[in-house]
């Protein structure tokens, strides 16, 4: 299992990013998919939830309204539309599969101006 | 929402001490609890799946168990490698809830 974030980096308060996960070395479209991510020198937090076809989503009540999970299943890829970014968003965030047998390495967003 | 409340949040102890950490569930979760390792710079590890289930590749030395909404990590014998902090996390219910952690520091 691989799974490989990207596009995190330094955003604005009020600004946008999206993150994606590259995932390979398993069936994705069978999986369900999460986002969770940890503030720096805290504790872990879980974000977004994707069902295997995408058509049963749920959100932490920190990012509801302003976070979008979506998935890709022909292009094995997950993503995370990040809006109205707040200096509290700024953590690692990690895609995890189902039951949170394998994360990616983790992609950093900092909110910041 | 449910709540994990974990217990201790920092302990410090010895190689080969017997360590248990306890997550309390706000509200019945079933087996659906899991048991993460994270060391410093480190992605989180599962450890232990559906309260009890045993990750393949973990030592024996790990196990977990559930006595109604409380649910325990043990180490038998605690090794150098173990240093790390353990979190919980409840996936029964939306919004998932991790425990706030346990960082098991060298005595």
């Amino acid at each position: 299992v691989q799974l490989v974030e990207s596009g995190g980096g330094l955003v604005q308060p009020g600004g946008s990013l999206r993150l994606s996960c590259a995932a390979s070395r398993f069936t994705f479209s069978s999986f369900e998919m999460n986002w969770v991510r940890q503030a720096p020198g805290k504790g872990l937090e879980w974000v977004a939830y994707i069902s295997s076809r995408g058509d049963t989503i749920y959100y932490a009540d920190s990012v509801k309204g302003r976070f979008t999970i979506s998935r890709d299943n022909a292009k094995n890829s997950l993503f995370l539309q990040m809006n109205s970014l707040r200096a509290e968003d700024t953590a690692v965030y990690y895609c995890a599969r189902e039951g949170g047998d394998s994360w990616g390495q983790g992609t950093l967003v900092i909110v910041s101006s | 929402d449910i709540q994990m409340t974990q217990s201790p949040s920092v302990m410090s102890a010895s190689v080969g001490d017997r360590v248990t950490i306890t997550c309390r569930a706000s509200r019945g979760i079933n087996n659906y609890l899991v048991w993460f390792q994270q060391k410093p710079g480190k992605v989180p590890k599962r450890l232990i799946y559906e309260s009890s289930n045993l990750q393949s590749g973990v030592p024996s030395r790990f196990s977990g168990s559930r006595s109604g909404t409380e649910f325990t990590l043990t180490i038998s014998s605690l090794q150098p490698e173990d240093f790390a902090t353990y979190y919980c996390l409840q996936h029964n219910s939306y919004p998932f809830t991790f425990g706030g952690g346990t960082k098991v520091e060298i005595k």
